[in-house]
């Protein structure tokens, strides 16, 4: 199994444009995690899906972030405009279960390290 | 909101035992504490998790009191290799906005 694959591994931009992140779960899995790392907040959880639909979006900072999963086997984490403060590392996470991230092992991948200027 | 202490940083030697304690007082009956390891430049990975009482895996032990306001990870024997960060997280049911790993211990195993 190739584990959860995310890209770009690394993406560099500049403020105001438009950022794509790219998440393909470990097949089987039914439930998505989309993370933000930073120093000052720690990992927090940003938006999960569980069967492809949206459950919890609470996590998201704010109306510039969009995310979608419009198969088992794809999704993304859209941010519109970027601006610096966005500079994270953006991690996906799969699992099998229910969709509550309290039950369920959940499998991370290799994250996306943004980098807003 | 069960949110969760942890020490920032432990020192240990290879071979000895190391416990990381969290604190989570204000868990939730349907709550489930699970524990993660994170290596720099890697995403978090799935340790052990339990509800009460004692579970035990080929790479550790999680020891939870009858009261569950706290828990203990238990890494028997540690190396080199387990120097990491050791997050604990006690998810709860509702807001996903409520869903943080916090800052981890950082456990250093020294030579």
């Amino acid at each position: 199994d190739a584990g959860v694959i995310q890209s770009p591994r690394h993406e560099v931009t500049e403020m105001g444009q438009e950022v794509t992140l790219r998440c393909k779960p470990i097949s089987g899995h039914n439930s998505l995690f989309w993370y933000r790392q930073t120093m000052m907040r720690g990992l927090e959880l940003l938006i999960y899906f569980n069967n492809n639909v949206p459950i919890d979006d609470s996590g998201m900072p704010e109306d510039r972030f969009s995310a979608k999963m419009p198969n088992a086997s794809f999704s993304t984490l859209k941010i519109q405009p970027s601006e610096p403060r966005d500079s994270a590392v953006y991690f996906c996470a799969s699992s099998f279960g229910g969709g509550l991230p309290n039950s369920y092992e959940q499998y991370f991948g290799p994250g996306t390290r943004l980098t807003v200027t | 909101l069960a949110k969760t202490t942890q020490p920032i940083s432990m020192d240990s030697y290879e071979g000895q035992e190391v416990n990381i304690t969290c604190s989570h007082n204000n868990i939730a009956t349907n709550d489930y504490i699970t524990w993660y390891q994170q290596f720099p430049s890697q995403g978090p990975r799935f340790i052990i998790q339990g509800y009460k009482t004692k579970v035990t895996n080929e790479v550790a032990s999680l020891f939870i009191p009858a009261d569950r306001k706290s828990s203990t990870l238990s890494l028997p024997r540690v190396s080199l290799s387990d120097t990491a960060v050791y997050y604990c997280l006690v998810a709860s049911s509702g807001s996903a906005r409520q869903l943080t790993f916090g800052s981890g211990t950082q456990l250093t195993v020294l030579p």
